[in-house]
């Protein structure tokens, strides 16, 4: 199994510029999860999904937008970049909610200049 | 509202023992989970307390007191390539809430 993969691994932005973060799991993992961190930090949950067709707002979730259309892809778009964006973003899924272990992929490294 | 409370930094020998703690101000969470991160790379799964108590996976172990809202993740027989972050998180049906990280730089 690849587990969880994201692409692109690097992306620099101009602001105002669109873009799609995609995230591809293949553990048959219900619950997907988009994180930020930022240098220094801990990570902030943007938005999750608990199944295909149902997202919903994690702590940070303005300038984002996500779709589930099918159990293992969890893509992020943002609109109109801005500086406030660069951050490190990565895509996390686990089986269950209360107890199970969430497997993040390797991350995207994105600047908004 | 909800946090996490961490050190930023910790430092220690080759072979000794690391207490890293975390207290939080939330309420109505499932257990405390502890992950790894080496600088650049993806967090890992290291340790779940959903219990009060001591959880001991091979040299980690992790502890968990939900009447003083404070946990802590023990490292023993520290290695060199345990230098990395550590951040405890809350779980929340799912949802993590993390902690700010504490570094730890094992010396030799």
């Amino acid at each position: 199994n690849a587990g969880v993969t994201q692409t692109p691994k690097f992306r620099i932005l101009k602001i105002g510029q669109s873009m799609t973060l995609q995230c591809a799991q293949d553990m048959n993992h219900n619950y997907m999860y988009w994180y930020r961190q930022d240098p220094g930090m801990g990570l902030k949950l943007i938005y999750y999904s608990v199944g295909a067709g149902i997202t919903d707002k994690g702590e940070v979730p303005n300038g984002y937008n996500v779709s589930r259309s099918t159990t293992e892809d969890f893509p992020l778009r943002l609109e109109l970049a801005a500086p406030s964006q660069t951050s490190v973003y990565f895509c996390a899924s686990s089986q269950l909610a209360e107890e199970d272990t969430q497997y993040f992929g390797p991350g995207t490294r994105l600047t908004v200049l | 509202g909800q946090s996490l409370e961490q050190p930023s930094e910790v430092t220690a020998v080759e072979g000794a023992i690391v207490q890293i703690n975390c207290t939080y101000q939330t309420s109505g969470f499932y257990g405390l989970s502890w992950y790894q991160q080496h600088d650049g790379g993806a967090p890992t799964f290291l340790s779940y307390n959903a219990l009060d108590g001591l959880e001991e996976t091979g040299r980690f172990s992790s502890f968990l007191s939900r009447s003083d809202s404070y946990g802590y993740l023990l490292l023993q027989e520290l290695q060199m390539k345990d230098s990395a972050s550590y951040f405890c998180a809350v779980n929340q049906g799912g949802k993590l809430i993390f902690g700010q990280g504490t570094e730890l730089s094992v010396k030799p």
